[in-house]
This record gives structure tokens, sequence and C-alpha cells, in this order.
């Protein structure tokens, strides 16, 4: 069984950082581009940053370009958001989830609360 | 980048009713890249949609996707109760984007 499993969020002060872990198991890890999806309180999806299956292809959006960056352990099974310079309009339920034909398996999301 | 416009923004219906939801691009989604997921409250969202028309593994038949270049459908022939939830279509053609969403309620 595929299992996605988020940590890291928490409370943090605008500027502040905070890394995001994804611990994958149930398939073959460093076969799959992953991706982070967040989504704001109440609101809708919005996706946030994708990494290829050998780390060679990264692609962020533009609202978290320069202060976030993606990266993976496939010999951990891992995949990590470092968010740096935080900002109030960050604060999401951040989600990692595997790309296959579209997003085909999702984790049950960390939130990341920013506030002073 | 592309802007996916979802309409209606909330459908209201009754179990046993037909739901089309559509999916508007601003401009073509390459090779037809567009997926569809469920939402439930407090839960991650799930895909249905692939390639879209293609059902995801353990998707009911009673979902259906249709739709090409800017225009891409989304049918549930016979609404159940747990049908009801909202939904999203997602491009991955190019730089992935959402769109905002449809709220599918009872009436």
């Amino acid at each position: 069984e595929v299992q996605l499993v988020e940590s890291g969020g928490g409370l943090v002060k605008p500027g502040g950082s905070l890394r995001l872990s994804c611990a994958a198991s149930g398939f073959t890890f460093s076969s799959y581009t992953m991706n982070w999806v967040r989504q704001a309180p109440g609101k809708g999806l919005e996706w946030v940053s994708s990494i290829s299956d050998t780390s060679s292809y990264i692609y962020y959006a533009d609202s978290v370009k320069g202060r976030f960056t993606i990266s993976r352990d496939n010999a951990k099974n891992s995949l990590y958001l470092q968010m740096n310079s935080l900002r109030a309009e960050d604060t999401a339920v951040y989600y990692c989830a595997r790309d296959a034909l579209g997003m085909d398996n999702w984790g049950q999301g960390t939130l990341v609360t920013v506030s002073s | 980048e592309i802007v996916l416009t979802q309409s209606p923004a909330t459908l209201s219906l009754s179990p046993g009713e037909r739901a089309t939801l559509s999916c508007g691009a601003s401009q073509s989604v390459s090779s037809n890249y567009l997926a569809w997921y469920q939402q439930k409250p407090g839960l991650a969202p799930r895909l249905l949609i692939y390639d879209a028309s293609s059902r995801a593994t353990g998707i009911p038949d009673r979902f259906s996707g249709s739709g090409s270049g800017t225009d891409f459908t989304l049918t549930i022939s016979r609404l159940e109760p747990e049908d009801f939830a909202v939904y999203y279509c997602q491009q991955y053609g190019s730089t992935i984007t959402f769109g905002q969403g449809t709220r599918l309620e009872i009436k």
C-alpha cells in the first residue's frame, strides 16, 4: 500500500523558516516525480513545487520561487520542502503527492501557520 | 501559465441526478493532460480522472471525463450520497495549475 506521511508543520513567525518532510513507503520512491501542493484555509488547491525522480528537473510556482527549495533523498525514501522568508499568505495545509498520470496518491497533509 | 476556470462554482443536485461540471482552459492543454480530483472536508484530494477521460484505479464507472483542447467536462451519471464534495480540475501539460473548484452540494 502506498503511504505518504508529511511532518514538520507548525507555527512560525513571518520571515521565519520551516522544513517539511514527506516519508514514502509501499512503492519504488526513486521512480517517481513528486510534488508539493498546498491549500490555504477554506481555499482551493495550489501547486507549489515538483521534483523529478533523479532530481534533474525542479519546478516552482512563482509565488514561492526564490524562497522555497524542494529536494529528495531516494536512499531514505523522503521528500523535503525547505521554506524560508515565510509570509502570512504561506499559511496552508501542505500535501506531498506522487506524480503518476495526475497525482495519484496524497499524504494527509501538514499545517503550516505563519503568524506573529 | 494556463488558467483553469471551473463552472459552476456551486452545483445543487439531489441523489440519483446527473452532474455535469465544466473546466475551461485559457489555452489549449497539451496532450489533454487534464485530471479531476474529489475532495471531502478534512481529507486529501482523490484522483478521479487523468488524461481527460481515463478513470483512476478504483473509481466507479459513474464518473466519466471528456473534452479536449480548452474545454473539459466531468460527469457523474447518477449521484450517490458520498459524491457530494468539492471537485477540482488540474492540468499537467505545462506548469501545473488547478481550477478554483466546484462545490457539489445536496439540494
